[in-house]
């Protein structure tokens, strides 16, 4: 595709619920990428994948968030038993050079009740 | 937590004006990256600039780096209004993978 993609694009949940938030990196793109952004701030990392290998999962805020790239491709998010505080944008980006200039999805705004 | 921090946090100009953006960061690169993202959208990538460059241009934007200062700065020139948005920079440590971004900078432009 032309670009990252992310879907849904909105997810209202009820605290306690399972969300999976999806993401299509950029055809070809080696490098995934999760980030979590909360309002007014810069995007944390979460975790980050090499083909299905996921090389990084320190930026994880607790054993309820699981990522996972079966196929070094398409990327799921989970996150088990949302709490208020998941509440955040979620972004994802590919990358696919030596420079890792990362491309951004529109992200998905997650909102936990 | 976050390396970059920017300063200013909000910046309010006249369109036609410049708009500068500094950014500050703690640890050694590869690279700085600079993204702008507008209210309730994604990151948009504007420009890289590598640790061996200190100055690099694209279109009206002009990105510095000095890394013995471990600072950056973004200038928009003749701004315009649909240059309203936040913006970041991004560092990528020497490990790679994960980019640390700034807290950002958010800049009006008005008509």
């Amino acid at each position: 595709g032309a670009g990252v993609s992310q879907s849904p694009r909105y997810k209202v949940a009820k605290r306690g619920q399972d969300v999976a938030l999806r993401c299509d990196p950029i055809s070809g793109h080696v490098s995934l990428f999760w980030y979590q952004q909360a309002l007014g701030q810069g995007p944390e990392f979460l975790t980050y994948f090499q083909n299905e290998a996921q090389l990084d999962k320190s930026g994880l805020p607790s054993d309820r968030f699981f990522a996972e790239r079966p196929e070094g491709s398409v990327s799921t998010l989970k996150i088990q038993r949302t709490q208020q505080e998941d509440s955040a944008v979620y972004l994802c980006a590919s990358s696919g050079g030596q420079l890792n200039e990362q491309f951004f999805g529109p992200g998905t705004r997650l909102t936990v009740l | 937590s976050q390396q970059g921090e920017e300063d200013p946090q909000a910046l309010s100009i006249q369109e036609g004006e410049n708009a500068t953006m500094n950014c500050s960061y703690k640890t050694s690169i590869n690279n700085l990256q600079w993204y702008r993202q507008n209210s309730g959208r994604g990151l948009v990538h504007l420009i890289l600039i590598r640790s061996n460059e200190r100055e690099k241009h694209s279109g009206r934007l002009r990105v510095t780096l000095d890394t013995s200062k471990k600072s950056s700065s973004l200038l928009i020139t003749a701004s315009r209004a649909a240059d309203t948005a936040s913006y970041f920079c991004a560092t990528d440590p020497p490990q790679g993978g994960k980019l640390i971004f700034g807290q950002g900078t958010e800049l009006s432009v008005k008509p």
